[in-house]
């Protein structure tokens, strides 16, 4: 049981290049979602899905689409990196809502 | 939307005391309130969490309380140790992922 995995760890994009951030889950949980962290501003949900087929948007999800073929996936793509976007992501996954969020190691993002 | 603020953002105590991190809301329709624990480079974990119907919940060293009343709640861990040593982020939720609002974070360092 691996739980909540991201890949890749580490990333470096150039200003306008695109990307997909990967996160798989093996606890066949119908919730996932993506969080960015930035200093002194917490977890920002960015899009969430509440099972496969259905997303929707968080906090902050311009320059960010998302989509949900199967359960267990849930990849995050950036259209066309911005500097803005430098940040840690993080991939979370839940039995329901309002039930704890399981968290991927996470991906550390650098946009130049 | 939901507001949570979360203070102190830093806070340094000696092993053995304790520490305290409180955190307000402002959604009144919030029932769920998670705590997470960050470790430096790693990703966010749930160390306990506390339900409107409850006042207080207490894990061996930690423990939550709630006042709904007042909208807000508070962390209290006893005994600190070093591996205490972390960020701790609050949330607030009253069901659906849009509806998850986290604090900003309280680095708590344990000096031996």
């Amino acid at each position: 049981n691996a739980g909540v995995t991201q890949t890749p760890k580490f990333q470096v994009l150039k200003t306008g290049q695109s990307m997909t951030l990967q996160c798989a889950q093996d606890m066949n949980h119908e919730y996932m979602s993506w969080y960015r962290q930035d200093p002194g501003m917490g977890l920002r949900l960015i899009h969430y899905s509440v099972g496969a087929g259905i997303t929707d948007q968080g906090e902050v999800p311009n320059g960010y689409n998302v989509s949900r073929s199967t359960t267990e996936d849930f990849p995050l793509r950036l259209l066309s990196a911005a500097p803005s976007q430098t940040s840690v992501y993080f991939c979370a996954s839940s039995y329901s809502d309002n039930s704890p969020l399981h968290f991927g190691n996470g991906t550390r993002l650098t946009v130049t | 939307g939901e507001n949570v603020e979360q203070h102190p953002s830093t806070l340094s105590v000696q092993e053995g005391d304790s520490a305290v991190i409180k955190c307000t809301y402002s959604d009144s329709a919030s029932n769920y309130f998670p705590w997470y624990k960050q470790e430096l480079g790693k990703r966010p974990q749930l160390i306990i969490d506390i339900r409107s119907n409850v006042g207080e919940k207490k894990d061996q060293r930690i423990a939550v309380t709630l006042n709904k009343t007042a909208k807000h709640f508070s962390l209290h861990i006893t005994e600190t140790q070093p591996e205490d040593s972390a960020v701790y982020f609050c949330a607030a939720s009253s069901g659906g992922y849009q509806k998850v609002t986290f604090g900003t974070g309280t680095k708590l360092q344990v000096i031996p």
